[in-house]
This record gives C-alpha cells, structure tokens and sequence, in this order.
C-alpha cells in the first residue's frame, strides 16, 4: 500500500513562486507524477521524476529525494490560470507486477491579484 | 492528439440499475484504468487492465466489475447502482513500461453520475 501526503490548499499571489511538497510512502517506488486539474476539467500531465533531483520545465520545475520519500512542484511568475488543482501520483508496483499510479489528495492553488 | 473518450459527460441513474461506462482511447495504450474523484477523497483507483481481458483490483472495487475485451476499450460496471456510487468517474490510459519517461496518464473528460 501506500500513503500519499499533500497540503490540502495554498493560496499565493500572481507572480510570486509557490513550492507545493509532496510525501509519500511506498514499497516499490518506480516514479512521480505531477497533474494539474482545473475545476471540472480532467488531470493533465506535468511533470515526472524517477530519479533524485530537479527537472524544470520553463515555469514549473519538480523535484524528488527518494531516501526522504519527497517530492515538491515549484511554480514561479504565478499567473491566475495556475488556480488549480495539483495532483501527486506514484507509480509503485501492483501485486500482479503491473505498475500503477496512486494519486494523492490534491492541493488546491489560489492565485489572488 | 491522445485522445481518452468517455461515452456520457452526465449521467443520472435510479437506486439498482445496471450502469455502463465506457472508455475508449486511440494510443494503443496497454494500460487503462477506471478512478473515481470525490471532494476530499481525491482520485482513487477502482480497477485497471494491462492488456486485453487482463484486470486487476484497485483500492475500493466493491460493487463494480469492469470488461476489456478489445484493447482500446475499457468499460466500468456497476452491478445494482447505489446513492453511495453518486461521484466523477475519470478513465485513463497510460503505456505500459518499466521506464520509460512517457508513462504519463492521459485521462478521458470525466462521468458525473449521480444514483437517485
């Protein structure tokens, strides 16, 4: 099983960073996923860590410690756009050998003026 | 374009219907997976399939069965439909690999089904 742990909402204002962390626990670790998902829209992909450190992709940058079971999304030059739902998902391995994406609660983002 | 398409955006069903949803996807995705979204609760995942008639129990897969017969299709089943199945079904697809970086989940639009 596993144990997903993420702040359920952060408010920030537009142009400013927000880190939103991301812990988990799990037996078979095989990557993490970021998904942003705006109000009655479904989850789209972005962001994927397998191993240790930073992967940046222009505003938004993910980073992962796997000996701390930690992961975080740094989104920088917050737009209004970001208000969204941020989703952490880790891919573990399912008792038939499959691997499967177990999401997190989800962090609502605020971005005020 | 990947595209996940689920067969109804809304739908609203009696207390003990049989309720279909369907999902296709376009990718040749060998996974698929059915999740249901409620507020506070986040995704949690029902079942899911890697390959054809090939399926494996998620988290909460009481009171659903789900069918893959075709390898693009993916249909969740609720037996006898009940107020505490009311929630946004999401379908995904995603390929199969122990690697790879493009694994991502592509998800379908969502089902708001609502059991009155």
């Amino acid at each position: 099983g596993q144990n997903i742990d993420q702040p359920t909402e952060m408010t920030a204002t537009e142009g400013a960073i927000v880190q939103i962390n991301c812990t988990y626990q799990t037996s078979g670790f095989n990557g993490l996923f970021w998904y942003q998902q705006h109000a009655g829209e479904a989850p789209t992909f972005l962001s994927y860590n397998v191993l240790d450190g930073l992967e940046e992709k222009g505003r938004f940058s993910s980073f992962l410690s796997r000996s701390k079971g930690y992961s975080y999304l740094l989104l920088k030059e917050l737009q209004m756009k970001d208000s969204a739902s941020y989703l952490c998902a880790v891919r573990d391995y399912s008792s038939g050998g499959s691997y499967i994406p177990t999401f997190g609660r989800g962090t609502s983002l605020i971005v005020h003026p | 374009d990947v595209k996940v398409t689920q067969s109804s955006r809304y739908l609203v069903k009696r207390t003990g219907e049989k309720v279909f949803l369907e999902c296709v996807q376009d990718m040749d995705h060998e996974n698929m997976f059915w999740y249901r979204q409620d507020p506070g609760l986040g995704l949690r995942l029902i079942y899911f399939s890697y390959d054809v008639k090939m399926k494996e129990k998620g988290d909460i897969p009481e009171g659903y069965s789900v069918s893959r017969e075709k390898k693009e299709r993916f249909s969740l089943i609720l037996e006898s439909a009940s107020t505490n199945q009311t929630s946004m079904y999401l379908c995904a697809s995603s390929l199969w690999s122990t690697g790879a970086t493009n694994t991502e989940a592509f998800f379908g639009q969502g089902t708001r089904l609502t059991v009155v």
